[in-house]
């Protein structure tokens, strides 16, 4: 069952923060984040594999809490470059994503 | 930085026509997985592939489709009879499955059927 993410679109000013959400109706045993720019493929960001444990990606981090089923990716100080679509995936087996979160940055 | 490697970059056919899409996973990952997006929309799995054989395959990924992996190195998704809601990017994509690793995606093939 896939995932799902919250809110769908977020539109930041540079230097801005933002939080995106996923959530599972299933027990995660790990969440992996990936950002895709327009017209190219899905890149990894990170994988967390442990609850409450946090990781990053430049200034881009995550937290995972098994115990609400919940991941959140954390963008600070938001860059131009972080624009793109955000997917979080749960892996059983294989990976379903979530519908995404459009980010969009602007000057 | 080891690449997932899918040709072609963009195919037009005609519906009815069977198309076949390669990939070349990584040459060190054990999962081969195909993956296929709508324009706008999320990222939907098609089938999963392990030690030659299909281990997990969605919905979508009915008699119409099938995949190969015909000399080790390359991984094939056929589509035998292409209707026009096959248009889609597909996205191939391997994983090593051992440490803190995701997967890596080919860059896509846009399949257009006409």
């Amino acid at each position: 069952q896939q995932p799902v993410q919250s809110p769908q679109a977020v539109i930041l000013r540079e230097g801005e923060d933002a939080v995106i959400n996923c959530s599972s109706s299933k027990a995660l045993y790990s969440v992996h984040w990936y950002r895709q720019k327009h017209g190219e493929a899905p890149v990894f960001l990170m994988i967390l594999l442990k609850g409450g444990e946090q990781k990053g990606h430049e200034k881009i981090s995550a937290s995972f809490n098994e115990k609400k089923q919940q991941s959140s990716l954390y963008l600070t100080a938001s860059q131009l470059s972080y624009s793109g679509t955000y997917f979080c995936g749960t892996l059983d087996y294989k990976l379903s994503f979530g519908a995404g979160t459009t980010v969009t940055v602007r000057a | 930085e080891p690449e997932v490697t899918q040709t072609p970059s963009h195919q037009v056919t005609q519906m009815g026509q069977e198309v076949i899409l390669r990939c070349v996973p990584i040459s060190n990952h054990l999962y081969f997985y195909w993956y296929r997006q709508i324009l706008g929309q999320k990222v939907e799995f098609l089938v999963s592939f392990y030690n030659n054989e299909i281990s997990e395959k969605s919905e979508i990924f009915d008699d119409q489709f099938s995949v190969e992996r015909p000399d080790g190195s390359n991984f094939t998704l056929k589509i035998r009879s292409t209707k026009l809601e096959d248009s889609a990017m597909y996205f191939c994509a391997s994983y090593r499955a051992v440490g803190l690793y995701g997967y890596t995606f080919g860059s896509g093939t846009r399949l257009t059927v006409v």
